[in-house]
């Protein structure tokens, strides 16, 4: 069963500050990732997917990247705002299932 | 515009009760999905299903229930089975290797 792990659980650091976020997977036979944004409440909001056979994926101030075969990805968020507060989740499918990390909860201090 | 809907965004349930959570998507995904998010948790999976008339348990699909009449609609039942039900729960569609798409959220609350 594909594992996915989040570290940090939680992240705060003062506004305009780059940041990385890791999720790590146990099984490599995986076809893409996707990380997701999460608001408190709220359902989940799809930020970038990064397909296998890609090294990285960008979108504005976010950098998604991911290394197959060490299991990893990262999430870089450039020049962080207040609004990037929320909780970054990563998700993973693997065979007919998703298998989501437990998320690193984010806060940004103006 | 496209999206998947789910409702109601509350739901109280008193013991004993069955209890139904709907999910709406009118993206033609083939593929939805139930998860359970708890405090603290990450999304554990319900139930899902690939295609109409078919699905399959998740991790956690004890006291839980479903069905697939339609490709659009995937509608969760919890059960009186489920000793524990208050969480927030999600519900998500994918086209193949592609996006999967969240809906809001319904919140269960026992009562």
């Amino acid at each position: 069963k594909q594992e996915v792990t989040q570290i940090p659980a939680a992240l705060s650091v003062p506004e305009g500050e780059n940041l990385v976020l890791n999720c790590s997977f146990t099984d490599s036979a995986i076809y893409n990732l996707q990380w997701f944004r999460q608001d408190p409440g709220k359902g989940l909001t799809s930020l970038l997917l990064i397909q296998s056979s890609q090294r990285e994926q960008t979108s504005g101030r976010l950098n998604a990247s991911l290394d197959k075969s060490s299991g990893r990805s990262t999430l870089y968020i450039a020049a962080s705002q207040p609004g990037d507060s929320a909780t970054y989740l990563c998700a993973v499918p693997t065979g007919n299932q998703f298998y989501f990390g437990t998320g690193t909860s984010l806060t940004v201090i103006p | 515009d496209g999206g998947i809907t789910q409702s109601p965004k509350y739901l109280f349930r008193k013991e004993g009760q069955n209890v139904t959570l709907s999910c709406e998507q009118n993206l033609n995904h083939d593929a939805m999905y139930w998860y359970r998010q708890d405090p603290g948790q990450g999304l554990r999976l319900i139930y899902y299903s690939q295609i109409v008339n078919d699905f399959q348990k998740g991790d956690i699909a004890e006291g839980y229930s479903v069905s697939r009449e339609k490709k659009e609609s995937f509608p969760l039942t919890v059960t009186s089975a489920q000793k524990n039900p208050t969480a927030f729960y999600l519900c998500a569609s994918r086209r193949d290797q592609f996006w999967a798409f969240f809906g809001q959220g319904t919140r269960l609350t026992v009562v």
